[in-house]
């Protein structure tokens, strides 16, 4: 088990740009979340798939963000034309069935729009 | 919708003594409950949940929370906290079946254990 896995851990990145950001949940885990956290504040919840499929989205999730989970494993966090306000950590995590088991967060993916 | 209330921002205390650190939470139907810990710089670590059964959950490093279905409060306790407790502590709550899989977290309470 080598836990929730994101990568980069850091990104700065000019205002309008794309940015993507990786998560590699722990392996078997069927379930995949993302949330954002801003500073001073406790985690958002995004987005999160069972599988492949992506079942629930937050209405923070904009037309400018759209998240993949291609083969059930992996999956990707993208954010087209950057705005300042997209400033914040982006954790991604995983679980097998919930709320009976644990949710694991990865280190979570740093974004600093400039 | 539900919401989640951390009473306290900030809670200074000293090695050794003990600390609370206060949750409500608003909803009229079945709540999942979860208090998390978040170090400097890495993600979030779950400390204990509350699912259903006894209202006094355990959990890890030495930290218990209340589950209080009449006061929508479920406090997190330690009788003797360590300069290693110092972190950064969410409550959460996930209500019945209607949320799916979302955790709607408070907005943390900042543990600080001075020597």
């Amino acid at each position: 088990d080598t836990g929730v896995s994101q990568d980069p851990r850091h990104k700065i990145t000019k205002r309008g740009q794309n940015v993507t950001f990786r998560c590699d949940p722990i392996s078997e885990h069927n379930r995949l979340y993302w949330y954002r956290q801003t500073l001073g504040q406790g985690p958002e919840f995004l987005t999160y798939f069972q599988n492949e499929a992506q079942l629930e989205k937050s209405r923070l999730l904009s037309d400018r963000f759209s998240a993949e989970r291609p083969k059930g494993s992996f999956s990707t966090l993208e954010i087209q034309r950057t705005e300042q306000g997209d400033s914040a950590m982006y954790l991604c995590a995983s679980s097998l069935q919930f709320p009976r088991n644990t949710i694991y967060f990865g280190e979570g993916s740093w974004l600093t729009v400039v | 919708a539900q919401s989640v209330t951390q009473l306290d921002s900030q809670v200074p205390v000293f090695e050794e003594a003990p600390v609370e650190l206060r949750c409500n939470y608003s909803s009229s139907v079945s709540v999942y409950l979860f208090w998390y810990v978040q170090y400097p710089n890495q993600g979030l670590q779950l400390l204990l949940k509350y699912l259903s059964g006894s209202t006094l959950v355990k959990g890890i490093n030495g930290f218990e929370a209340e589950f209080n279905k009449s006061q929508t409060s479920f406090h997190l306790r330690k009788p003797s906290v360590h300069i290693s407790d110092t972190a950064e502590y969410f409550c959460a709550v996930k209500v019945g079946r209607t949320s799916g899989s979302r955790l709607t977290f408070g907005e943390g309470t900042q543990l600080t254990v001075n020597p």
